[in-house]
């Protein structure tokens, strides 16, 4: 079973990092593309970044929103995917998803984990 | 960007009736769209992909349809399960974006 499970969100101060993790189980981590997706409160979805595999020199891509700020990276060999984000703002508040790319040609997602929420607050 | 406009934004429907939803880019897409449902305090889950391709486990009741610009999610018959909010999403270009949701609500 594809099982993608979050940690790290919490309560940070503006201007602040945190780093959020995403376990991956139940498939062959590393031969997919994986994307991070946010939801403010009571808002809809917004795209935030992907990292494609080892084939494709884990290049990544980011919403303009977020570009400069955080850095999505992965460990195949532990099935980790990381969202490292920098100089924190409160509009980056909301729940953090991680999800799979269904395949390398088109980035639909087919498994999302429960999300991990972020607050920046002061 | 592309811009992708969902209307209804919300819609009051029954169980059994026939719900459609539409999805408008304002470039085109070819069939880089998908379908999404989230229930309240719950991920996404893929209901459609490539425009009109069932995502596997999802009930065929659901059906995508259109390319280029416009497109369309039909719900033939709706069951208790299918109320939540739908989105699309574009796959052409990045940022990939999604459209502002269209929330079903039982009538």
């Amino acid at each position: 079973e594809v099982q993608l499970v979050e940690s790290g969100g919490g309560l940070v101060q503006p201007g602040g990092s945190l780093r959020l993790s995403c376990a991956a189980s139940g498939f062959t981590f590393s031969d997919h593309y994986m994307d991070w997706v946010r939801q403010a409160p009571g808002k809809g979805l917004e795209w935030v970044g992907r990292i494609r595999d080892k084939g494709n020199s884990y290049t990544t891509e980011y919403a303009a929103s977020v570009k400069g700020r955080f850095t999505i990276s992965r460990d195949d060999s532990r099935n980790f995917l990381y969202l490292q984000m920098n100089s924190l703002k409160t509009e980056d508040t909301a729940v953090y998803y991680c999800a799979r790319d269904l395949r390398e040609s088109a980035a639909f997602f087919d498994y999302w984990g429960q999300g991990t929420l972020v607050t920046v607050s002061s | 960007d592309i811009q992708m406009t969902q209307s209804p934004s919300s819609v009051s429907a029954s169980v059994g009736d026939r719900v459609t939803i539409t999805c408008r880019a304002n470039q085109g897409l070819s069939s880089r769209l998908a379908w999404y449902l989230q229930r309240p305090r719950k991920a996404p889950k893929l209901l459609i992909y490539d425009a009109s391709s069932l995502q596997s486990g999802v009930p065929s009741r659901f059906s995508g349809s259109g390319s280029g610009t416009d497109f369309t999610l039909t719900i033939s018959s709706l069951q208790p399960e299918d109320f939540g909010t739908y989105y699309c999403q574009q796959a052409k270009t990045f940022p990939l974006t999604f459209g502002g949701g269209t929330k079903v609500e039982v009538k």
